[in-house]
């Protein structure tokens, strides 16, 4: 079974500096998508970026990038620019790209705060 | 497009009572999930739909059950509510991953925040 882990359960980041979030996660499938979802305090969960394991080129959205480390089971993401709005919970999430009905499993969730 | 929505926002339930949530999409969309989320944890999926009619099992299905009678709708239903139960609950919907849209981004919806006492 896929896992994903999520060690940090908390971090904080002056308003404007980049901070990075670790996700690790454990498979035995070549073909998959990870994903990074933010979830801020009125619950609705958003996606932020994803990544399919078959491309080598990291993903960016505006401020938001990873750092895919295939070999290593490896996917952080990297906030630059740090907003206020950036403060939530967030999810790394895994999805077999060969398992039956595209499911995810979630890690444990890193709270992220933005400090003005 | 709505996209994916929730009814109730809030329930309170007694030990034994039995409820539905539900959960509508009108996005055309033939795979729908549901999710529960325990308090500072991450989401963990109890039933999950690949189009009207078919539905499977997830991580944590003990309690619970659901039916598809339509794409649209996929309502979770909990027959002797349990402590256990008390979570935020989330419904989610996505294309197949080989439909060739949306690369298979899952939509949630906003949640139903379910205590048992």
């Amino acid at each position: 079974a896929q896992t994903v882990t999520q060690s940090q359960p908390e971090m904080s980041v002056q308003e404007a500096e980049t901070v990075t979030l670790s996700c690790t996660y454990d498979t035995s499938e070549n073909n998959y998508y990870l994903f990074w979802y933010k979830q801020p305090p009125s619950r609705q969960m958003i996606l932020v970026i994803r990544q399919e394991a078959y491309k080598q080129q990291n993903a960016t959205e505006n401020r938001f990038s990873v750092n895919f480390q295939k070999a290593a089971k490896s996917f952080s993401l990297k906030i630059s620019d740090s907003q206020l709005g950036d403060t939530a919970m967030y999810f790394c999430a895994f999805m077999t790209s060969v398992e039956y009905g595209n499911k995810l499993v979630f890690g444990a969730g890193t709270i992220l705060r933005v400090k003005s | 497009n709505a996209g994916v929505t929730q009814t109730p926002k809030f329930r309170i339930l007694k030990i034994g009572q039995s409820m539905t949530l539900q959960c509508t999409q009108d996005m055309n969309h033939n795979y729908m999930y549901w999710y529960r989320q325990d308090p500072g944890m991450g989401l963990k999926l109890i039933y999950y739909s690949v189009g009207a009619g078919i539905t499977d099992k997830g991580e944590v299905p003990n309690g619970y059950n659901v039916s598809r009678s339509t794409t649209e709708d996929f309502p979770l239903r909990l027959e002797l509510a349990a402590p256990s139960q008390t979570s935020v609950y989330f419904c989610a919907s996505s294309y197949p991953g080989d439909s060739g849209r949306s690369y298979n981004e899952q939509f949630f919806g906003p949640g139903t925040r379910l205590t048992v006492l």
